[in-house]
């Protein structure tokens, strides 16, 4: 069964309001996650490193005030999309290190955005 | 820099053709390389993950190998059948302090099994 779950995994939102995407770890606890986003006929691209307790690391040209990440607990990281556009309508999806290292990772279903 | 490139973009095959779509990688430095597929407007599915220190994986029809020195893992899949069309997805995640975790992935390869 899924490790990692992602919620929700639809989303339609109107533009100029924020959407929160959830990404749980089930049975372990993730020090670490990881945020992506797709968008169409493109890759996957890494946004974000999540941090437990910290501030999250943004890739060169994401808008860390647009994107907000949040890591409070140990199993749950928080995207929100803050005033959301159209060109922000995208399949997010999250990941979780388990292990030690965190190296082993799972991957949650994804969430589509669509913006209205 | 981790670079990941699938071959070919797209491929259509007639129902029943055994097929194999390659995926290259540019730093061997990772810790595993793992196979998703995902069907339009759906979310991923793992398919088959290979550790950096084996050389393959099999599940029912597909197998996936690796050859990490040379930067290559290959996905075979036997018996293709109409619903195995989807984008069938790549990715490699890194070692070490800097990539620990972070998965780069390639563009797909966009199966079409016909009937």
């Amino acid at each position: 069964g899924a490790v990692v779950s992602q919620h929700p995994s639809w989303v339609i939102c109107k533009s100029g309001t924020s959407v929160k995407i959830e990404c749980r770890s089930l049975d372990f606890q993730a020090t670490t996650m990881f945020w992506y986003r797709q968008f169409p006929k493109q890759s996957l691209m890494l946004m974000a490193t999540s941090n437990e307790g910290s501030k999250a690391t943004y890739e060169q040209g994401v808008e860390k005030d647009k994107f907000l990440i949040n890591h409070a607990s140990l199993t749950l990281s928080t995207l929100t999309v803050t005033s959301a556009h159209p060109e922000d309508s995208s399949f997010y999806i999250c990941s979780a290190g388990r292990g030690l290292l965190g190296n082993t990772i799972y991957f949650g279903e994804g969430s589509w955005l669509t913006v209205v | 820099k981790q670079e990941v490139t699938q071959i070919p973009a797209a491929l259509s095959v007639p129902e029943g053709e055994n097929l194999v779509l390659n995926c290259s990688f540019t730093d061997s430095a990772i810790y595993n390389l793992q196979w998703f597929r995902q069907d339009p407007g759906k979310g991923l599915t793992s398919l088959l993950l290979i550790q950096s220190s084996q050389r393959e994986q099999t599940s029912g029809r597909l197998n996936a190998s690796l050859d990490k020195s040379s930067g290559r893992s290959t996905l075979y899949i036997a018996a293709s059948q109409p619903g195995d069309s989807a984008t069938y997805l790549c990715a490699v995640t890194g070692t070490g302090n800097t990539n620990a975790g972070k998965s780069t992935f390639g563009d797909g390869t966009t199966l079409t099994v016909k009937p």
